[in-house]
């Protein structure tokens, strides 16, 4: 069965400066690999995907993923976090082989101070 | 572009009524799902439904019914509601699952039953 671990429940973060968000994944197969971010009474919204080719995928709002098969890992990242940022970040392995359900992480909330 | 509407936003039950949340999504997407976000427990997939006149048991279904009559339209019934279903509710849909299709997700239904 595929699992999405996020290890971190809370990340905070100075404005301007870099993040990373861990993701790892456990899976059979190729994976097809998601990042969702939620801001606060919204529903959630692709930042990026990876289904097959580069490695480091960008996104919106200037973040980029890299899909690391040997460490089955998908971090996200941003060079330099904006206030906007602070939301929940979820990632997910995609439905695919059959199956009809996507799986979540728990998610990253994203605290940025001032 | 509507993409996926949820009704209602917001909605305050007594323990025992009964109510229909309704998702329709303008996309013409064959799959659809409902989700529960709970603190702390990320998203629970409640049901999900892989096309009209189609419906199947996800993670937490007990206590909720569904219908997918209309490909656009996905409902989600609470036959007697009870405090344990104070939660916030997403509908999301997608165009496929053998590419790995993302979700679109609604903006969320939040329902509180006293």
């Amino acid at each position: 069965a595929q699992s999405v671990t996020q290890p971190d429940i809370h990340i905070t973060v100075s404005e301007g400066a870099s993040l990373e968000l861990r993701c790892n994944y456990s899976y059979g197969a190729t994976p097809y690999l998601f990042w969702y971010v939620q801001s606060p009474g919204q529903g959630l919204q692709l930042l990026l995907k990876y289904f097959s080719g580069d490695t480091l995928v960008q996104g919106i709002k200037g973040f980029e993923a890299e899909f690391k098969r040997s460490q089955s890992s998908f971090n996200l990242r941003k060079p330099s976090v904006h206030w906007s940022d602070a939301a929940e970040y979820f990632c997910a392995v995609g439905p695919s082989g059959g199956s009809y359900i996507p799986t979540f992480g728990r998610g990253t909330s994203l605290i940025v101070h001032p | 572009n509507a993409g996926v509407t949820q009704t209602p936003k917001f909605r305050v039950l007594k323990t025992g009524q009964s109510m229909t949340l309704l998702c329709a999504q303008d996309m013409n997407h064959e799959y659809m799902y409902w989700y529960r976000q709970d603190p702390g427990m990320g998203l629970r997939l409640i049901h999900y439904s892989v096309g009209e006149g189609t419906t199947a048991k996800g993670e937490v279904p007990d206590g909720y019914n569904v219908s997918r009559l209309k490909k656009q339209n996905f409902l989600l019934g609470l036959e007697s509601a009870a405090p344990s279903q104070t939660s916030v509710y997403f509908c999301a849909s997608s165009s496929r699952t053998g590419a790995g299709g993302e979700l679109f997700f609604g903006e969320g239904s939040r329902l509180t039953v006293l």
